[in-house]
């Protein structure tokens, strides 16, 4: 099947500090990534949605400024927290659709990155 | 705006006992459904899917689905249960033309041995 992968799995910072994190394609094109937040036995919440040669479109009550998304390629989209705070601290997953049949897509999920903010 | 409902939070079952995870969308047009699992410590996997046909959805690890459209229903069945199926559930819906996935709460699964 196709895979996502997400870089780095794990990440560490200091407040104020600015995390960069990278979702890829590996073996299909995504003009669409999605980017989600896991809080801890919570389900995943939609972030934004980004877009190749465009800008994203973030869900309600999400800061644009603060998370920057960027679609840079086909098969690669980077997510920077910027001025990291303790409350950022997070599980952030990045999904990729790919065509199945004609009816639909099927979203293939990154593993995850895991941000701790001290 | 689109909702799933997952009804269960966290189930305990036996080895060997059925299971029955319950899911509600609202949405009044086309939707596409699906089931993703979450082993822990590792990333999400698709379970089943639906997109349209036979509402009755196999998926893989012995896992099935019914898509009820009357009751705007998607629950996930298996009549079997095994200690690995121990992970969490989560049911989705995207709307036909929009790729946009729509999670419920997910439902944490322990199997007990």
């Amino acid at each position: 099947g196709a895979v996502v992968s997400q870089h780095p799995s794990r990440v560490i910072c200091k407040s104020g500090t600015s995390v960069k994190i990278e979702c890829r394609s590996l073996d299909f094109q995504a003009t669409t990534m999605f980017w989600y937040r896991q809080f801890p036995k919570q389900s995943l919440m939609l972030m934004a949605t980004s877009n190749e040669g465009s800008k994203a479109t973030y869900e309600q009550g999400v800061e644009k400024d603060k998370f920057l998304i960027n679609h840079a390629s086909l098969t690669l989209s980077t997510l920077t927290v910027t001025s990291a705070h303790p409350e950022d601290s997070s599980f952030y997953i990045c999904s990729a659709p790919r065509l199945a049949g004609v009816s639909g897509h099927e979203q293939f999920f990154g593993p995850g990155t895991r941000l701790t903010v001290l | 705006a689109q909702s799933v409902s997952q009804h269960n939070h966290h189930v305990i079952l036996s080895e060997a006992a059925s299971l029955e995870l319950g899911c509600n969308y609202s949405y009044g047009g086309t939707v596409n459904l699906f089931w993703y699992v979450q082993y822990p410590g590792q990333h999400l996997q698709l379970l089943l899917k639906y997109f349209s046909g036979d509402p009755l959805v196999k998926g893989i690890k012995g896992f099935e689905a019914e898509f009820i459209k009357s009751k705007f229903s998607f629950n996930l069945r298996k009549p079997s249960v095994q200690w690995s199926d121990t992970a969490e559930y989560f049911c989705a819906v995207n709307s036909i033309g929009d790729d946009k996935i729509i999670f419920g709460k997910g439902t944490r699964l322990h199997i007990l041995p």
